[in-house]
């Protein structure tokens, strides 16, 4: 069975800012990993993945996430927050042989402030 | 042009109507999904087809069937519509996940349905 939990539903940092979303995963088979963002009223866009490659994995807009199998986590980070980075952003996890399934976290909705 | 477009993009419907919604793409990707929205923005996979085949069945009320004519199209037919199937659905495709798990999934712009 596979699960993810995002540590806070709601995240504020000011322009310029560190970004941290914090996303824990549960897998019983060695885990696929994503970060997906969704802007208001938008579907959703893939920020990066990791699939057993580089621990460390560089997405789109500046964004990064670290695989860390003793901690279960990929956390999302960005050195530099800006304000079109306001938006609501997903972890989830796959496994070979779920046919591709993603099993989402509940979201993180960032808040930049100027 | 839009890689994987829904219709309607909005649908206001009374309970116990029959309403469908219509996935397509031009990726030329093998594998379509249905996901569905809730309010408190929960994501969960419904369906999943890989040119043409069913391949993901989640637990879902048989009052949803999808139905893929052709691999770039992926619709969804709702029965019998109740309250709590208000929700944003989500098309999204892959090049072909079931033999690639890794690939990334384009998603729709949603469908908001509202059921009154």
């Amino acid at each position: 069975a596979q699960s993810v939990t995002q540590l806070g539903s709601h995240v504020s940092v000011s322009e310029g800012a560190l970004v941290l979303l914090r996303c824990n995963y549960s897998s019983s088979v060695p885990p696929y990993l994503f970060w997906y963002v969704q802007y208001p009223n938008q579907g959703l866009q893939l920020l990066l993945k990791y699939t057993s490659a580089a621990t460390l994995v560089k997405g789109i807009n500046g964004f990064e996430a670290e695989f860390k199998k003793s901690e279960t986590s990929f956390h999302l980070t960005k050195p530099s927050a800006h304000m079109s980075d306001a938006a609501e952003y997903f972890c989830a996890v796959s496994g070979r042989n779920q046919g591709g399934k993603l099993i989402f976290g509940q979201g993180t909705e960032l808040s930049v402030k100027p | 042009d839009t890689a994987v477009s829904q219709t309607p993009k909005y649908l206001v419907t009374q309970m116990g109507n029959d309403k469908s919604i219509k996935c397509e793409q031009n990726l030329g990707h093998d594998t379509m999904y249905w996901y569905k929205q809730d309010s408190k923005k929960f994501l969960k996979i419904m369906f999943s087809y890989n040119n043409k085949e069913l391949i993901i069945n989640e637990t879902v009320p048989n009052r949803f069937s999808p139905k893929s004519p052709d691999k770039a199209h992926l619709n969804l037919h709702i029965n019998s519509l109740e309250l709590g199937d208000s929700a944003v659905y989500f098309c999204a495709s892959s090049q072909d996940t079931v033999a690639a798990v890794t690939d990334t999934q384009y998603f729709g712009p949603g469908t908001r349905l509202t059921v009154l």
